[in-house]
């Protein structure tokens, strides 16, 4: 059965520093996607990135940055140099290739303080 | 780039009414998926359809169904309502055969359900 585990229910930093979201998955699968999303106050859910079960390579995008260990089953999102507008719930998400929905972990709030 | 498209965004309803919530897909898109979020809780996952034909069902009341149409938009239709079905519904929508799943699902901006 899949499972994600998102340890941290909330957290609080101070804007421009670094903050890491963790995420730790379970799977008998081979072949999953996992992903995160990020949902503001405002309540959407928005997409911020998919990474194939295949495909350990770490991502950047500006400020945010993903780094993926399958050795861990993990799946972690750091925020550099953090604003007041990253403050949101963020979930971190996986689906198996068996079949197509998504099952997201419990979220992780994070404030940040001006 | 057109996102997916719910309605109402908004919508109060007494015990034991009946809601139906609208969710057109993504052009294109194939797949389509609902999830119901309770306050505070991370999103449920309620029924998917692919090309127009149940795929996958998860933890929806036996109250609720929903179909997809001709046109691939859904509809969510919940009957005898209860308090506790007051949460913010998401549709989402993947373009996704068989032979090619884990594509992106991107997610509607929900409708906020309220039962009084």
């Amino acid at each position: 059965a899949q499972k994600v585990t998102q340890a941290q229910t909330e957290i609080s930093v101070v804007e421009k520093e670094d903050v890491t979201l963790d995420c730790v998955y379970e799977t008998r699968d081979t072949t999953y996607y996992l992903f995160w999303y990020k949902q503001p106050p405002s309540g959407e859910l928005v997409f911020l990135i998919r990474r194939n079960s295949f495909d350990e390579q770490n991502e950047i995008s500006g400020r945010y940055s993903w780094n993926f260990q399958k050795s861990t089953s993990s799946f972690n999102f750091t925020i550099t140099a953090s604003q007041v507008v990253d403050s949101a719930v963020y979930f971190c998400a996986l689906s198996e290739a068996r079949d197509d929905k998504i099952i997201f972990g419990k979220g992780t709030r994070l404030h940040i303080l001006p | 780039a057109a996102g997916v498209i719910q309605s109402p965004r908004h919508l109060i309803k007494e015990k034991r009414e009946t809601a139906t919530l609208k969710c057109y897909p993504i052009p294109r898109h194939d797949t389509v998926y609902w999830y119901q979020q309770g306050p505070g809780q991370d999103p449920q996952f309620l029924i998917s359809f692919y090309e127009k034909m149940q795929s996958d069902k998860g933890s929806i009341p036996d109250r609720f169904s929903a179909q997809q149409f001709s046109d691939y938009h859904s509809e969510l239709n919940m009957s005898s309502l209860e308090l506790g079905d007051s949460a913010l519904y998401f549709c989402a929508s993947s373009l996704m055969g068989r032979e090619i799943s884990g594509n992106t699902i991107y997610f509607g901006e929900g409708s906020w359900l309220t039962v009084v």
